[in-house]
């Protein structure tokens, strides 16, 4: 199971775009990328998932490199609603989803 | 219907007692999961069901005991907890367990204190 790791928190203000890089060095050729969001007292929401190079949605932007070994997560323009902890995952099908420590963003007026 | 639903939303209960938590989703997802979240953690998986089957218990103790009655409900039957079991207990369903590129579906939670 390939490990990740990103920062433990991260502050930003209002209109900024936030970059959450991760890091997965030992990912596995059938292994994706997929990233939540989680609110207090809430359960996680799942954001975007992507194998290589970039994908885009309606929320963000994930990046990932040819060598597959750090992949980011771009939220562009976030306002104070955005402010929460991102978890990347690595996930292999067939496997659980297990969740590392997540990034505290805080979203400041 | 898009959503995983939790009940109770909060559970206060004595070492003693006998309680059940409730997970019920009706986007047709075939495979079911719990979750233990403490505060300022992040969630651990503790049990998967794959086609109403129990695919994965990662040790969790035998206080817990989880059922599932068929493709939309997932239970959580709980007795004689102690107050370390105190926490958000998250139920998520995804399309497929042998197939997770589409993302898992969480529920809101049931936040347990236990006294």
């Amino acid at each position: 199971l390939a490990k990740t790791t990103q920062p433990i928190s991260m502050d930003s203000y209002e209109g900024q775009e936030v970059n959450i890089t991760c890091s997965h060095n030992n990912i596995a050729t059938n292994d994706y990328i997929t990233w939540y969001q989680q609110f207090p007292s809430q359960g996680p929401r799942f954001i975007i998932q992507g194998y290589k190079t970039k994908v885009t949605n309606e929320v963000a932007s994930l990046f990932i490199p040819a060598d597959r070994k750090s992949s980011t997560l771009s939220l562009p323009r976030v306002s104070l609603s955005d402010t929460a902890v991102y978890y990347c995952l690595v996930v292999a099908a067939g496997n659980k989803l297990t969740f590392g420590g997540g990034t505290r963003v805080l979203v400041k007026p | 219907d898009t959503e995983v639903t939790q009940t109770p939303k909060h559970l206060v209960m004595g070492m003693t007692n006998k309680k059940s938590l409730k997970c019920e989703q009706h986007m047709g997802h075939r495979a079911m999961y719990w979750y233990k979240q403490k505060a300022k953690k992040p969630p651990e998986l503790m049990f998967v069901y794959s086609y109403e089957k129990l695919s994965i218990n990662e040790s969790v103790p035998s206080r817990f005991s989880p059922e599932c009655p068929n493709s939309s409900l997932l239970n959580l039957h709980l007795h004689a907890l102690q107050p370390e079991d105190s926490a958000l207990y998250l139920c998520a369903s995804s399309q497929d367990g042998s197939a997770p590129y589409y993302g898992y579906t969480f529920g809101s939670g049931t936040r347990l204190t236990v006294v």
